[in-house]
């Protein structure tokens, strides 16, 4: 089976610009979640989608938000971007999240100018 | 709240040499326990998970895993570690069991260092 994939791999912004990472499940896995890996906060989990809905949020702002689409790929969004919101953001499927094991992908790395 | 604690930071152990990672956790319940390895550039693989059962736990790579309850401990080992290993270790808890999916909860990583 084919991994997880994270499109784009890098990205850079400019402060105040908005950006979208995609991200393709492995196939089967309904569950997809997000996670915020920086030097100073190491990983944060962001938020989980299982079946187009959004399950649970981590502890971050309104200006990140994402979706889920029919076929279990997920977005995530980050609108009005920050210097402190560079990060490598990292998708993770799993088959039912829950108690099952995540999968993590090679993830985005973003900068903010 | 959960919680997960590496206290080793950065770790140096001679080629060929046994390893001992340490992770202490702090939970609820029951924990569900992973350790995941991030090489540079690179995403999170999976190494060993503990859910329930046999508190010594195989993974890949020739890593295993003990879980002690009493001492909220999830320590990883290697028996004989290969300049491969070289990369960023990371143990995790959760996500919560009890309904909703909460996410994986993340210590803040050991740097492992193989000297030569």
């Amino acid at each position: 089976k084919a991994g997880v994939t994270q499109t784009p791999r890098y990205l850079i912004k400019t402060r105040g610009q908005q950006v979208t990472l995609s991200c393709s499940p492995i196939s089967g896995h309904r569950s997809v979640s997000w996670y915020q890996q920086t030097p100073g906060q190491g990983l944060q989990f962001l938020f989980e989608y299982f079946s187009e809905t959004q399950r649970n949020k981590g502890n971050f702002p309104g200006r990140f938000s994402g979706r889920q689409f029919s076929n279990s790929r997920s977005e995530m969004n980050v609108s009005t971007l920050e210097l402190g919101d560079s990060a490598l953001y990292l998708c993770a499927s799993s088959i039912a999240g829950g108690a099952y094991e995540q999968y993590f992908g090679p993830g985005t790395r973003l900068t903010v100018t | 709240a959960q919680s997960v604690t590496q206290p080793d930071i950065h770790i140096t152990v001679s080629e060929g040499a046994s390893l001992e990672l340490r992770c202490n956790y702090s939970y609820g319940a029951t924990p569900y326990l992973f350790w995941y390895v991030q090489s540079p550039g690179q995403g999170l693989q999976l190494l060993l998970k503990y859910f329930s059962g046999d508190t010594l736990v195989q993974g890949i790579k020739g890593f295993e895993a003990e879980f002690k309850r009493s001492q909220s401990s999830f320590n990883l080992r290697k028996p004989s570690v290969h300049w491969s290993d070289a990369a960023e270790y990371f143990c995790a808890v959760g996500p919560y069991s009890g309904g909703g999916a909460d996410g994986l909860t993340f210590g803040k990583g050991t740097h492992l260092i193989i000297q030569p």
